[in-house]
């Protein structure tokens, strides 16, 4: 079975602080997603990481870095958090498109509930 | 731009009743589609897909989902629900050419079974 982790279920952090998370999957997949889900408002994609050191720009950057340093792990930064950060960030993971028959599914870790105060 | 409706924020089904929840898409190419589950306190967990081909779909927990090109939908159906089906659910459409193809995700739809 695919395994996506988070660092942490959940994080409480102070205005201004800058917060760390932290994934990793363990199928040696290229392609990596970070989420933020909000209620009424879906899932949005932050940011996303083709391969190691690569990264794009999803829909909401703002606020946000990045990280791929390793295959395997794929990093959130938040420089300075802010109150309107407080969310629930999910963690995907997919393998490189080898064609058509290959699969396109994205796998999600548990999510990091986190808290600005 | 693509987009994924959900118009049902929550709906509520009796346990042993039938199910269709459902998706509109806007997108204008051929459609990757999908159906995802969270459980309370769980990350995604995907239930279906449509790539191409047969557009009735079958899935895992017994769902299925049938894409209507005419009408841009993409419901999700099952027969019988259980009270184990009781979460969110989340239509997606696979969004840019396959290689760096990005998920675009409804709002989603909360599902309550009652006894």
């Amino acid at each position: 079975d695919v395994k996506v982790t988070q660092s942490s279920r959940y994080l409480v952090k102070r205005t201004g602080e800058k917060v760390f998370l932290e994934c990793v999957q363990d199928m040696d997949h290229e392609n990596m997603f970070w989420y933020r889900q909000d209620p009424g408002l879906g899932l949005r994609l932050i940011y996303f990481s083709y391969d190691v050191k690569m990264k794009e720009k999803g829909d909401i950057p703002e606020g946000y870095s990045v990280s791929r340093e390793k295959k395997e792990r794929f990093s959130l930064i938040l420089e300075s958090a802010s109150t309107n950060q407080t969310s629930m960030y999910l963690c995907a993971s997919r393998a490189r498109y080898r064609g058509r028959l290959s699969t396109d599914t994205q796998y999600f870790g548990p999510g990091t509930r986190l808290t600005v105060l | 731009a693509q987009s994924v409706t959900q118009p049902d924020i929550h709906i509520t089904v009796s346990e042993g009743a039938s199910l269709e929840l459902r998706c509109n898409y806007s997108y204008g190419a051929t459609p990757y589609l999908f159906w995802y589950v969270q459980s309370p306190g769980q990350g995604l967990q995907l239930l279906l897909k449509y790539f191409s081909g047969d557009t009735l779909v079958q899935g895992i927990k017994g769902f299925e989902a049938e894409f209507k090109r005419s009408q841009s939908s993409f419901n999700l159906r099952k027969p019988s629900v259980h009270w184990s089906d009781a979460a969110e659910y989340f239509c997606a459409v696979g969004a840019g050419v396959p290689s760096f193809q990005k998920l675009v995700f409804g709002t989603g739809t909360r599902l309550l079974v009652s006894p």
